[in-house]
């Protein structure tokens, strides 16, 4: 079965630190998608960065780098020098190939709070 | 593009009675979703629409709920009955292609008391 998990409930840093957030997921799919969203008090969700299950390459964008490892079933997200304007909920999701739909599976979220 | 657009923001329902809640997808998206967000958690799905055909319903969308997509462009979900059970926030998306992320409305709160 397919499933999620961010084990961090709740994170807290002060500006300017490093964060990571971890992600872990569950499938049986040699092909799926992996997305992460964030989610601020607004309530919209905001695509973050979507990766498929053959590119395993790190990816850097600006502040924010993600690391893939199929080894460990883990895409984690890392905010370089957090700033205040990064809290938000953070949402790791996965979907697999052999849905047609293309629904998501969520995580359970992390909830990031950068104090000035 | 003007994003998904949902309505409306927030309802506020007493239990026994039914809500509708609309969303319009962006334009060109024929790929459409409805989720369910409770306090605390991950977003789950509940149903998906490729045109206007529904193709896919989870067992979360019990007899209660109906949505629809006439003429594949918006869509509505319909909760009859409401109970105390249902208060969550509602989020619609849209997407063109499945390989890509969708674009989540801002959801519509809804509480039932």
């Amino acid at each position: 079965a397919q499933k999620v998990t961010q084990a961090q409930t709740e994170i807290s840093v002060v500006e300017k630190e490093d964060v990571t957030l971890d992600c872990v997921y569950e499938t049986r799919d040699t092909t799926y998608y992996l997305f992460w969203y964030k989610q601020p008090p607004s309530g919209e969700l905001v695509f973050l960065i979507r990766r498929n299950s053959f590119d395993e390459q790190n990816e850097i964008s600006g502040r924010y780098s993600w690391n893939f490892q199929k080894s460990t079933s883990s895409f984690n997200f890392t905010i370089t020098a957090s700033q205040v304007v990064d809290s938000a909920v953070y949402f790791c999701a996965l979907s697999e190939g052999s849905s047609n739909t293309g629904k998501l599976i969520f995580g359970q979220g992390t909830t990031l709070q950068v104090k000035p | 593009d003007t994003g998904v657009s949902q309505d409306p923001r927030h309802k506020i329902t007493k239990r026994g009675q039914n809500v509708t809640f609309r969303c319009d997808p962006i334009s060109e998206h024929n790929r459409l979703y409805w989720y369910r967000q409770t306090l605390g958690q991950g977003p789950e799905f509940l149903t998906y629409f490729q045109n206007e055909a529904q193709l896919e319903k989870s067992r979360l969308l019990s007899d209660r709920f109906s949505a629809e997509r006439p003429k594949g462009s918006f869509s509505t979900l319909e909760i009859q009955r409401t109970e105390q059970g249902d208060s969550a926030m509602y989020l619609c998306a849209s997407s063109l292609d499945t390989l890509y992320g969708y674009t989540f409305g801002s959801g519509t709160r809804l509480t039932v008391v």
